[in-house]
């Protein structure tokens, strides 16, 4: 298995209040993803980087922003919590991000929002 | 708009029967498709893929079948075990023109095995 460590595992917050999830990877996958898993939606892509500096949207990209200063390590941030991104978060690499890849995923971050 | 979906949000199987989970999908640009498991509080892990140009792909217990024609693809588990009781996603991905780095995930499945 990919070394994919996610933190904090949990996390309470309340509306309004910046969160930064970090996603960290020991095999130097150059694609680095993060999603959301929701009742009745599944995982849902959320950004994805490429590469060092490189990001781009997902699906469900309003209200989050990421960064990659190194290839270990992509963060997801959220600038100002909503109710609505209480969520379980899931970090995923892939070493080149082609579709038959297989993609490695962290354990999660369970984050609610109040 | 859900471009893959599992309409069964729930399935119980007894152990030693068969399994199968079923998926459909919308969009023709999607050109291979993989399946994923997930336990409680863990991540979701592979378990089986399929190219559009084959329409049975076998690993074990695990065979996933793709129906091109019908946009359908299902996973057959033989024989179930307890320890397969989970969340199974499917999930597609595009051609270069569509996003080739890019999985798109369906909403997911709960299979519970009996004993």
């Amino acid at each position: 298995d990919a070394g994919i460590t996610q933190s904090p595992r949990h996390k309470v917050t309340e509306t309004g209040t910046p969160v930064t999830l970090r996603c960290h990877q020991t095999e130097n996958h150059r694609y680095m993803y993060w999603y959301r898993q929701d009742p009745g939606h599944g995982l849902r892509l959320i950004h994805y980087s490429y590469g060092v500096k490189d990001t781009d949207k997902g699906e469900v990209s309003d209200g989050y922003s990421v960064s990659r200063s190194k290839t270990e390590d992509f963060l997801l941030t959220l600038e100002s919590a909503t109710s609505s991104q209480t969520s379980v978060y899931f970090c995923a690499t892939g070493p080149t991000g082609l579709g038959q890849e297989t993609q490695y995923f962290g354990p999660g971050t369970r984050l609610l929002v109040l | 708009d859900q471009q893959v979906k599992q309409n069964s949000p729930s399935l119980s199987v007894q152990e030693g029967r068969i399994s199968i989970l079923n998926c459909d999908y919308t969009n023709s640009m999607f050109d291979y498709f993989l399946w994923y498991k997930k336990y409680p509080a863990e991540g979701p892990t592979f378990l089986i893929s399929i190219s559009s140009i084959k329409d049975k792909n076998e690993d074990g217990r695990f065979t996933v079948f793709l129906n091109k024609s019908a946009k359908h693809l299902s996973l057959h588990i033989v024989p179930s075990q307890p320890g397969d009781s989970a969340v199974y996603f499917c999930a597609a991905s595009g051609g270069a023109n569509f996003g080739n780095e890019k999985l798109t995930f369906g909403t997911g499945t709960r299979l519970t095995i009996i004993p």
